[in-house]
């Protein structure tokens, strides 16, 4: 079974619109962290939140935010007034405690996001 | 800012060859992963390690692969004899401190094409 699943494989959006990128996760870790992650077209990883499931505040970054509730799993990813620069892939990705050896990320499929001018 | 880095950035190899893909995780930092990404996919866990030794590994992380740390800042890994399936994005990342809530600062990833 899937850790953290991305069920948009692929959004299309005109620049300007408000585009919100889903993520369910499944652990059965009662502590674990959650992240998003942007890789543009240069192919690098970049971080973009970290949210650990005791803090189920809403955080908003920008023309960015992230709704994050416990109770159905989902950690969506919200870009207000997209831009071009936005177009990239996003992964959703789960860490679950490791004790002292550090830990496992489990990434999603990702989302591919284009915005169109 | 520091950052991960990887070199080489892309390599091309013949199958049954072996290649060292090498990193440098952030100086401070005691935790460092390799991960990969097959083109279009998603990005895979392989490997991690802490103090000199692997403390996880997944199945994708057979005997042909194998990491070291052959100094007090190169992390590398080796694929003793590559197979064209190998071809794919390698991400080297290194986090702080222990635990899993540390985020994982990512390198910009090592292109290895097998032909």
């Amino acid at each position: 079974a899937q850790k953290v699943t991305q069920a948009q494989t692929e959004i299309s959006v005109v620049e300007k619109e408000d585009v919100t990128l889903d993520c369910v996760y499944e652990t059965r870790d009662t502590t674990y962290y959650l992240f998003w992650y942007k890789q543009p077209p240069s192919g690098e990883l970049v971080f973009l939140i970290r949210r650990n499931s005791f803090d189920e505040q809403n955080e908003i970054s920008g023309r960015y935010s992230w709704n994050f509730q416990k109770s159905t799993s989902s950690f969506n990813f919200t870009i207000t007034a997209s831009q071009v620069v936005d177009s990239a892939v996003y992964f959703c990705a789960l860490s679950e405690a490791r004790g002292n050896t550090g830990n496992q990320f489990y990434f999603g499929t990702g989302t591919s996001l284009t915005v169109i001018p | 800012e520091p950052e991960v880095t990887q070199t080489p950035s892309h390599q091309v190899t013949q199958m049954g060859q072996e290649v060292i893909l090498r990193c440098v995780p952030i100086s401070n930092h005691l935790y460092f992963y390799w991960y990969r990404q097959i083109l279009g996919q998603k990005v895979e866990f392989l490997v991690s390690f802490y103090n000199n030794e692997i403390s996880e590994k997944s199945e994708i992380f057979d005997d042909q692969f194998s990491v070291e740390r052959p100094d007090g800042s190169n992390f590398t890994l080796k694929i003793r004899s590559t197979k064209l399936e190998d071809s794919a994005m390698y991400f080297c990342a290194s986090s702080e401190g222990q635990g899993f809530y540390n985020e994982q600062f990512f390198g910009p990833g090592t292109r290895l094409t097998v032909l």
